[in-house]
C-alpha cells in the first residue's frame, strides 16, 4: 500500500538552509507535493514535482527527487522565522475513474531559531 | 480568485448528534475532496466529488457522507457523532480534469465533540 514517511522535527538557525526529507512507497506516483501548515490554518501548496523530473527550483525552494530511491527533499534557502510551520510531503495516487487522492506524511515541524 | 472557503470554522457538538460542514471551491474547480486531520492519524482521505458524483471514497464508516451540488459546492455530513470524530476537516478543490492539477485547501472546520 501507499505510505509516506517524514522525520517529525527539524530545528535550524535563521539564515541557514533547511532540508526536509520524505520517502514514499508507491512507484506509480505521478506527482509529489509539499504543503505548509501554520497554526490554526489549512494547507498551503508550496510546490510540486512531476515524477519524470529530478529537480525543481522556485525562489527559495528547491525540490529534489530521487525516483530510484523514492526519496523527495525540500530545501528552503535563507530560512526565516516566518518559515516556522509544519511541512507535509504528499504523493498523488491514481484511484481509478479519473480520481486521484493524496497520501500524506505525518509532517515535519520546522522550528527556526532567531 | 477567492480561495477555498469552509464554513463554519469551529463547531462544538455532543456525542450522538449529527453535523454538516460546507465547502465552496475555487471558482471553476469541479473536483472537491475532503480530508480528516487528527494528531494521531494525521491527514486521511475521506472522499472526492466531481460533477456531483462521488468518484472515490476512503476507509471511513458509513456515518461519513457527502454530496456535491451543481455549482460544485460540497457538504459533508457526519451522523451519530463519536468522541473520535473530533478533528480538523479540510476541503480541497482542483480543476479535476487531469492528473497534473494540484489540490488547493481551505482553512478547515475544527469539530470538537464533547
Amino acid at each position: 500500500g501507499e505510505d509516506v514517511e517524514q522525520s517529525l522535527f527539524l530545528s535550524v538557525r535563521e539564515g541557514d538552509s533547511s532540508v526536509i526529507n520524505c520517502t514514499y512507497t508507491d512507484s506509480s506516483s505521478t506527482y509529489l507535493y509539499w504543503y505548509k501548515q501554520e497554526p490554526g490554518a489549512g494547507l498551503q501548496l508550496l510546490t510540486y514535482i512531476f515524477s519524470n523530473m529530478d529537480m525543481k527550483q522556485d525562489q527559495r525552494l528547491t525540490v529534489l527527487l530521487n525516483k530510484k530511491d523514492k526519496h523527495l527533499s525540500l530545501r528552503i534557502a535563507d530560512t526565516q522565522t516566518g518559515d516556522s510551520a509544519i511541512y507535509f510531503c504528499a504523493e498523488k495516487n491514481d484511484s481509478g475513474a479519473g480520481s486521484y487522492q493524496l497520501t500524506f506524511g505525518k509532517g515535519t515541524k520546522l522550528s527556526v531559531i532567531p | 480568485k477567492a480561495g477555498v472557503t469552509q464554513t463554519p470554522r469551529y463547531l462544538i457538538k455532543t456525542r450522538g448528534q449529527q453535523v454538516t460542514l460546507s465547502c465552496s471551491p475555487i471558482s471553476g474547480h469541479r473536483s472537491v475532496s475532503w480530508y480528516q486531520q487528527t494528531p494521531g492519524q494525521g491527514l486521511q482521505f475521506l472522499f472526492e466529488y466531481f460533477s456531483e458524483t462521488q468518484r472515490n471514497k476512503g476507509n471511513f464508516p458509513g456515518r461519513f457522507s457527502g454530496r456535491q451540488f451543481s455549482n460544485s459546492r460540497s457538504e459533508m455530513n457526519v451522523s451519530t457523532l463519536e468522541l473520535g470524530d473530533s478533528a480538523l476537516y479540510l476541503c480541497a478543490s482542483s480543476e479535476g480534469q487531469t492528473r497534473n492539477q494540484p489540490q488547493h485547501f481551505g482553512d478547515g472546520t475544527r469539530l470538537s465533540i464533547l
